[in-house]
């Protein structure tokens, strides 16, 4: 069974400092796909970045970015500039490619971020 | 216009209980779950359905019963509630269940306290 590890119960820091959050992950498989979702206070769960595996470029969108590194089964979101507006939590997320509960997410346990302004 | 909605936000019931949580979709998409977020904030899914039909059931106690009346919807009922039952219960929906072009799209949760 597949399973997401964020290290990170809390990380914290300045107003437009850049930020990584680390997230590793254990599977078989050679085709998946991994997210990054943001819970803010509202609970909401928003999607920030997915990376497809057989991708070898990193995944941007925007002010967030991803270093993913298949071999080692690491996925790391990277958070420039960080803002007010970023403090949350940040889930690492794993999903197969396979047909049969392909959308049976595996969820990391959470990285609670701070911004202090 | 909310794209999936949950109902109630809020559920605090005793335990011994009957209850349930309704989740609508008006994306088109076809297919809906339900996840569990513990108090630790553990994420895990429930159940997924298809165009109303059952596609994942994780270990779940029978006590919990989805019902999905049409493909837009998809109800949580759960009976004899348990201590060990409150958490936050999200709704989500995909367009389709290989997910190949459709990330998941997330209610707001419902928070449910039983006493």
């Amino acid at each position: 069974a597949q399973t997401v590890t964020q290290s990170q119960p809390e990380m914290s820091v300045q107003e437009a400092e850049t930020v990584t959050l680390s997230c590793t992950y254990d599977t078989s498989e050679s085709d998946y796909y991994l997210f990054w979702y943001k819970q803010p206070p509202s609970r909401q769960m928003i999607l920030v970045i997915r990376q497809e595996a057989y991708k070898q470029q990193n995944a941007t969108e925007n002010r967030f970015s991803v270093n993913f590194q298949k071999a080692a089964k690491s996925f790391s979101l990277k958070i420039s500039d960080s803002q007010l507006g970023d403090a949350a939590m940040y889930f690492c997320a794993y999903r197969t490619r396979r047909f049969q509960g392909a959308q049976k997410l595996v969820f990391g346990q959470g990285t609670r971020l701070t911004i202090n302004p | 216009d909310t794209a999936v909605s949950q109902t109630p936000k809020y559920l605090v019931t005793q335990m011994g209980n009957d209850k349930s949580i309704k989740c609508e979709q008006n994306l088109g998409h076809d297919t809906m779950y339900w996840y569990k977020q513990d108090s630790k904030k553990f994420l895990k899914i429930m159940f997924s359905y298809n165009n109303k039909e059952l596609i994942i059931n994780e270990t779940v106690p029978n006590r919990f019963s989805p019902k999905s009346p049409d493909k837009a919807h998809l109800n949580l009922h759960i009976n004899s509630l348990e201590l060990g039952d409150s958490a936050v219960y999200f709704c989500a929906s995909s367009q389709d269940f290989t997910g190949r072009n459709s990330p998941l799209h997330f209610g707001n949760g419902t928070r449910l306290t039983v006493t």
